[in-house]
């Protein structure tokens, strides 16, 4: 995870919208993911942008690639307390016939009344 | 529909001791990925399995071995356990490249004493 850097925490007032950055170095990365964590479960894929994209968006998820900066961006709007959870970032390029996935450290969102 | 299922939920071991963890991936996945994530860390990739051979590997030492059966179901075996091993250990599944849905299970806590 040391080439996937991510701020360790966010903290929101519902109804606001929450931005999660990431920057990632390997230029050669084909796909980036976010994926989010809640206590005691697995990774649910929320999104991922292929990178020649600059911009996807997903119902209240947008993603912005800045490819030159390496820099990728989550934006969730109208921010409920049940998207309060980890949320990771992840590079993935191809190795061998498939896609693995670098993960960063994880941004902790937390989301208050 | 099934999703990924992981076997057991927890489990407590001490130091030089033998593990095996199990998965099943989602009903018509065919690849099994398994990644480590320690306390506060993003999960880093053991090694990835396809057609019951291990299709790519991370930086994990020999201690760390898995399986895949004809059914597509993975074990995760770890011999000679160091407190260091100690993680929650998820299982993610995908069809063939894998390259935009990993769907992950929701791990096995390890404790080594």
């Amino acid at each position: 995870g040391e080439d996937v850097e991510q701020s360790l925490f966010l903290s929101v007032r519902e109804g606001d919208s929450s931005v999660i950055n990431c920057t990632y170095t390997d230029s050669s990365s084909t796909y980036l993911y976010w994926y989010k964590q809640e206590p005691g479960a697995g990774l649910q894929l929320l999104t991922y942008i292929f990178s020649n994209m600059d911009m996807k968006q997903d119902q209240r998820l947008t993603v912005l690639l800045n490819k030159k900066d390496k820099h990728l961006s989550l934006r969730i709007a109208d921010t409920q307390t049940g998207d309060s959870a980890i949320y990771f970032c992840a590079e993935g390029f191809r190795s061998g016939g498939s896609y693995i996935p670098t993960f960063g450290r994880g941004t902790s969102l937390i989301v208050h009344p | 529909d099934a999703g990924v299922t992981q076997s057991p939920t927890h489990l407590i071991k001490t130091r030089g001791q033998q593990v095996t963890l199990r998965c099943s991936p989602k009903s018509g996945h065919d690849t099994v990925s398994w990644y480590q994530q320690a306390l506060g860390q993003g999960p880093q990739f053991i090694f990835q399995y396809y057609e019951e051979e291990e299709r790519q590997r991370g930086n994990f030492p020999d201690r760390f071995s898995g399986h895949q059966f004809p059914n597509y179901s993975s074990e995760l075996n770890v011999n000679a356990l160091l407190l260091g091993d100690s993680a929650l250990y998820l299982c993610a599944s995908s069809l063939g490249s894998g390259r935009d849905t990993q769907y992950f299970g929701p791990g096995t806590r390890l404790t080594v004493l």
